[in-house]
């Protein structure tokens, strides 16, 4: 039972490069999320899909892009990585319909931007 | 507006000592739900409870119990005779029923536990 699996776990990028951090989950499950982690802010929301091809923004979207083309798989791109970017990003899915149910989280994925 | 406050930052404490993290809430909202997640240091968010905004009944679960007050907004976290193992980063989280952001999560900031031997 692999769950939800983020790769790479750690990446070290410079600014202005395209980095695209990967989400994969075993459970079929309909919805997803992409986190990111910074000292003082917990965890905001940057994307979130609903099903296979629906995408939507969430809290701090700017900057990123996201892609929902099989329903078990969620990539985050940065398409010009700058330090602010510098962070810890989680993705995440749900498994109930209703929204009700918890989220489960990926392992996380550290990206230091130079 | 939808808010998590966790005023604590962090925490200390001594191995055995009862602990209780704050968590208040702000929703317009008459039906939400409301979680814990715990983060220990290897970085993974741990799923720990949720309790949705009809049940207020108080929760137990081994040294673990959480407190679920409307009246305050609040949703309290109490670990009782800690343990070195439960140091950790809590966070408390919201969700709405209806709403944008199809049942995102909204955190707190999270209190960093420390439980000393």
């Amino acid at each position: 039972d692999a769950g939800i699996t983020q790769s790479p776990r750690y990446k070290i990028t410079e600014t202005g490069r395209q980095v695209t951090l990967m989400c994969h989950q075993t459970w079929s499950h309909s919805y997803m999320f992409w986190y990111r982690q910074d000292l003082g802010h917990g965890l905001r929301l940057i994307y979130y899909s609903a099903a296979a091809d629906i995408t939507d923004k969430g809290e701090v979207p700017d900057g990123y892009v996201v892609s929902r083309s099989k329903t078990e798989n969620f990539p985050l791109t940065l398409e010009s990585a700058t330090r602010s970017q510098t962070s810890v990003y989680f993705c995440a899915s749900r498994r109930d319909p209703a929204n009700t149910g918890e989220l489960f989280f990926g392992e996380g994925s550290r990206l230091t931007v130079l | 507006a939808q808010k998590v406050t966790q005023a604590q930052t962090e925490i200390s404490v001594v191995e055995k000592e009862d602990v209780t993290l704050d968590c208040v809430y702000e929703t317009r909202d008459t039906t939400y739900y409301l979680f814990w997640y715990k983060q220990p240091p290897s970085g993974e968010l741990v799923f720990l409870i949720r309790r949705n905004s009809f049940d207020e009944q108080n929760e137990i679960s081994g040294r673990y119990s959480w407190n679920f007050q409307k009246s305050t907004s609040s949703f309290n976290f109490t670990i009782t005779a800690s343990q070195v193992v439960d140091s950790a980063v809590y966070f408390c989280a919201l969700r709405f029923q209806y709403g944008g952001s199809q049942g995102n999560l909204i955190f707190g900031k999270g209190t960093k536990l420390s439980v000393k031997p």
